[in-house]
């Protein structure tokens, strides 16, 4: 069956750089574009970006340019979301989700930024 | 980009009640396919999204037909007819007719 695992918690220190991995099987990988869903905490979802997983290129909605990067391992069925100079309000709780209508999630990485 | 403006924010139900969920989008979410890509979500407490309606009424496999999904244009509803227990959560309807996607703001289905 269609699972994306993803990483383990994180945490890190303002200005600091973190990495999310998204492992997909189940499915040929390029089949289908990878999102990735940001969830504060308490708070909503927030969609930021998707990466063509053919040609490898990402997508980053406006509050996710700059300091945001989305690639992958096409090799390894993975992709990967990496925050640099993280920030307090880079805390949250990050999903991959994939398939044509969002029908597939992972379990989500929660990224704690604390000094 | 596309607002999805959801209501109510809170939505208190008895068990065996019905619930309705509205979400409005700010521009129609009529592909040029002709398509309508509006989808359902529940998130329960501790869990990922899991996807119940796809493109305004078909429900994904699975999902009971407690849940009915229906509207057009840039009006939508998502009917949850005698409650249970496990469909207390948070909703959040997605659009994917444009880029970039996007949330409405969710709407908490919790006990009167």
């Amino acid at each position: 069956q269609i699972q994306l695992v993803q990483s383990g918690p994180e945490l890190k220190k303002p200005g600091e750089s973190v990495k999310i991995s998204c492992k997909a099987s189940g499915y040929t990988f390029t089949n289908y574009g990878m999102y990735w869903v940001k969830q504060a905490p308490g708070q909503g979802l927030q969609y930021m970006g998707w990466i063509n997983t053919e040609t490898g290129k990402p997508t980053y909605a406006d509050d996710f340019k700059g300091r945001f990067v989305f690639f992958l391992e096409t090799s390894a069925s993975t992709a990967y979301l990496q925050i640099n100079n993280l920030k307090n309000e880079d805390m949250a709780t990050y999903f991959c989700a994939s398939g044509t209508l969002f029908d597939y999630w992972g379990q989500g990485v929660m990224v704690t930024v604390s000094s | 980009d596309v607002v999805m403006t959801q209501t109510p924010v809170s939505l208190p139900v008895s068990l065996g009640g019905q619930a309705s969920i509205s979400c409005r989008s700010s521009q129609s979410l009529v592909h040029s396919n002709g398509n309508t890509y509006l989808h359902w979500y529940l998130q329960k407490p501790g869990q990922s999204p899991q996807l119940l309606i796809y493109r305004v009424s078909n429900r994904f496999s699975g999902v009971p037909d407690r849940f009915s999904g229906s509207g057009s244009g840039t009006d939508f509803t998502l009917k949850i007819s005698r409650v249970e227990p496990e469909d207390l959560g948070d909703y959040y309807c997605l659009q994917s007719t444009h880029f970039p996607r996007t949330f409405g703001g969710g709407t908490k289905l919790e006990l009167k």
